[in-house]
């Protein structure tokens, strides 16, 4: 099983549309886990942390699920701007490393 | 600047050849990450900084490569006797901290002929 896992989709929806994505990682004793913002040849950039009781900013929720080992990303109200790859970051258990996923992509069209 | 700063920005090479990647983190942050990502694959995870030593180095692919850091600052990428299969995108980032979020620099595209 990989570290990190999510569907790579693309998500294909419409401006307005409330889109989800989850992210699965292999290890229980994981304790960081981000979500990444990649754009078409660009460096990934931050989007938010996801705290244990799950947060939101704007229009961007995430939530974190310890005992199915899973984050999600909810995205409201789509824009077309938030076309983009999306990637989830774990923290390998005690260790330092952090992996990242190979990203969702998501297309919002008119 | 106050983001990380990478160079060169782009870099062409003849197989065989050796290459340097330079990386600027932001000042006070003391790890710093090298990842790489190839053309539509996702970030694989090379080495792990924090200050000065290397505790996590368990990504680099072979013994062509190695990476160092110094002042708990600078850190550099060493490519020997490159191959075509390490061309990519080469990512630094780097974070206050172990586990706190990552920023990344512009990375250096490494293309080997």
């Amino acid at each position: 099983r990989k570290e990190v896992e999510q569907d790579p989709g693309p998500f294909n929806v419409p401006e307005g549309a409330t889109v989800a994505f989850n992210c699965t990682y292999s290890n229980s004793a994981s304790q960081s886990f981000f979500w990444y913002r990649q754009d078409c040849r660009k460096e990934p950039k931050l989007l938010m942390s996801v705290y244990s009781s799950g947060n939101e900013d704007g229009r961007f929720t995430a939530q974190l699920n310890r005992a199915s080992q899973y984050i999600s990303l909810l995205i409201r109200d789509s824009k077309l701007s938030d076309s983009a790859t999306y990637l989830c970051v774990v923290n390998s258990g005690t260790a330092s490393k952090l992996t990242f996923g190979t990203g969702t992509r998501l297309q919002v069209t008119l | 600047g106050a983001g990380v700063s990478q160079s060169p920005s782009n870099k062409v090479t003849e197989k065989g050849k050796d290459v340097e990647l330079r990386c600027d983190p932001i000042s006070g942050h003391t790890a710093l990450y090298w990842y790489r990502q190839s053309l539509g694959q996702g970030l694989e995870f090379l080495i792990y900084f924090q200050g000065n030593s290397a505790p996590d180095k368990s990504g680099l692919p072979s013994d062509r490569f190695s990476a160092e850091r110094t002042g708990g600052s600078v850190s550099t990428l060493t490519i020997q006797r490159t191959q075509q299969e390490d061309s990519a995108v080469y990512l630094c980032a780097s974070s206050l901290r172990a586990n706190s979020p990552l920023h990344f620099g512009n990375g250096t595209r490494l293309t080997v002929t």
